[in-house]
């Protein structure tokens, strides 16, 4: 299986703040990465598809790039509402994998 | 737009099967282009695919569950179904069913709420 890390775990920012996550597959998965938005008690909600491809609907604060092994997600100016969990995700061979996670609160 | 609505018992005794249902609506599971899937979280851990289906039956398995898992579709009452066999403490998790859109890396675009499931005597 493809294993997927993240770092950091978690982060203390302010609104406002730029935030990058970064995020390593331990295989080359060329740019079949995902990034997602996870909510206490709420389902996942995707960002960012094919490392760099904002899902309709999503603020374009939200950025992700890399390709390979290495990836982002950046958030430009932390709002609010994105104080939350955002997980990676490979897709580039079955089984899925996802990174642990990163949580990201209020400094 | 479409979504979907996890279905199925919160508590299954060890041992037994785990059965769920995903009900899509405002959309149709026979849509060419998707895959329909499972997915779990344990309580306060990470995600965890189980595997996806496509509307015309061919299925793609976690090598993790694959002996215990199966993933159907139903056409006629647009549902896909989980069945999880010979259960224990480690299945109790939160399941979601979710659209994956293989066009698009794979990405998950819709999911239903989740459902608790809890493994117990």
């Amino acid at each position: 299986d493809i294993q997927m890390t993240q770092s950091p775990s978690s982060l203390s920012a302010s609104v406002g703040d730029r935030v990058t996550i970064t995020c390593r597959a331990s295989q080359t998965i060329s740019n079949y990465l995902n990034w997602y938005q996870q909510k206490p008690g709420k389902a996942p909600k995707l960002l960012i598809y094919a490392a760099s491809s904002l899902q309709s609907g999503v603020p374009s604060r939200f950025s992700g790039g890399g390709s390979g092994t290495d990836f982002t997600l950046t958030i430009s100016s932390l709002q609010p509402e994105d104080f939350a969990t955002y997980y990676c995700q490979q897709s580039y061979t079955a089984p899925f994998t996802f990174g642990p996670g990163t949580k990201v609160d209020i400094k | 737009q479409v979504q979907l609505q996890e279905s199925g018992p919160g508590l299954v005794k060890p041992s037994e099967t785990l059965s769920l249902t995903c009900t899509v609506s405002g959309g149709s599971v026979s849509s060419v282009g998707y895959y329909w899937s499972w997915f779990r979280q344990p309580p306060g851990k990470g995600l965890e695919w189980i595997g996806y289906i496509y509307y015309s039956g061919s299925t793609n398995y976690n090598p993790s569950l694959k002996s215990r898992v199966s993933i159907s579709v139903d056409t006629s009452k647009n549902q896909f179904s989980l069945k999880l066999s010979s259960v224990t403490a480690a299945d109790t998790a939160v399941y979601y069913c979710a659209r994956d859109f293989p066009h698009n890396a794979h990405g998950l675009d819709v999911w239903g709420q989740g459902t608790t499931v809890t493994v117990s005597s």
